[in-house]
């Protein structure tokens, strides 16, 4: 299994609502990363996890919380939203975290805020 | 972190090759990968180097050129799948993307 779940696909979402954004890989890797993407822009690293511990933390503001349950789960859940925040999300996973790791990306979460 | 600069987009023809080149800081560098998206998609691997030299795979190439800060990744025999957004990534201490090259292909 060389995959990277992503869940949902798509999200419409009020300011007020809470929801989470799923990840899911199965292929032991150990760092875990949450990238948001606007479109015609690259990939903005947002965290990332590595042996279940955040690493790294792009100053992102406080209405989006990350949580690693465990080796296989990434969640981004979020809160209070503001329209800016539609986007796609992206979740990465690679073997350990290293810049000479390739990154397998998952397939995304559409975020449409309202 | 790497600053790296890539062109914003390049049209070619079906069956033409395509040059896409990536420079970046030298400082603190660690290899230099090549991931294609296609619209509403995930990124995916095409290529890594972390040595100076070409590496080809099929009908995608990449150079590497670590002296001058330098890549660049070729696309020969260029189909319609083939357009897409190309970005070039690397970094130090964390991996830095560069802003994308879209692709067109023209029949």
């Amino acid at each position: 299994d060389t995959e990277v779940t992503q869940t949902p696909k798509h999200l419409v979402m009020g300011m007020t609502n809470k929801k989470s954004l799923k990840c899911e890989q199965h292929m032991g890797h150990r760092a875990m990363y949450w990238y948001k993407q606007k479109a015609k822009k690259p990939p903005e690293l947002m965290f990332v996890y590595s042996y279940e511990k955040l690493s790294i933390n792009e100053s992102v503001p406080s209405r989006f919380s990350p949580e690693c349950p465990n080796s296989s789960l990434l969640n981004l859940h979020l809160h209070a939203l503001q329209p800016e925040d539609s986007a796609l999300y992206l979740c990465a996973s690679s073997p350990v975290l290293a810049t000479n790791e390739k990154l397998f990306f998952g397939s995304g979460t559409q975020l449409s805020v309202l | 972190g790497q600053n790296i600069d890539q062109p914003t987009e390049m049209t070619a023809t079906e069956g033409a090759i395509v040059q896409i080149n990536c420079t970046y800081q030298t400082s603190g560098f660690n290899g230099l990968f090549w991931y294609q998206q296609h619209a509403g998609e995930a990124p995916t691997f095409l290529s890594y180097n972390v040595l100076d030299g070409l590496e080809e795979k099929g009908r995608f190439s990449s150079f590497l050129s670590r002296s001058k800060g330098y890549s660049y990744l070729l696309l020969k025999e260029l189909q319609m799948k083939d357009s897409a957004s190309y970005l070039c990534v690397g970094g130090d201490y964390k991996l830095s993307f560069g802003a994308g090259t879209t692709v067109t292909v023209r029949a």
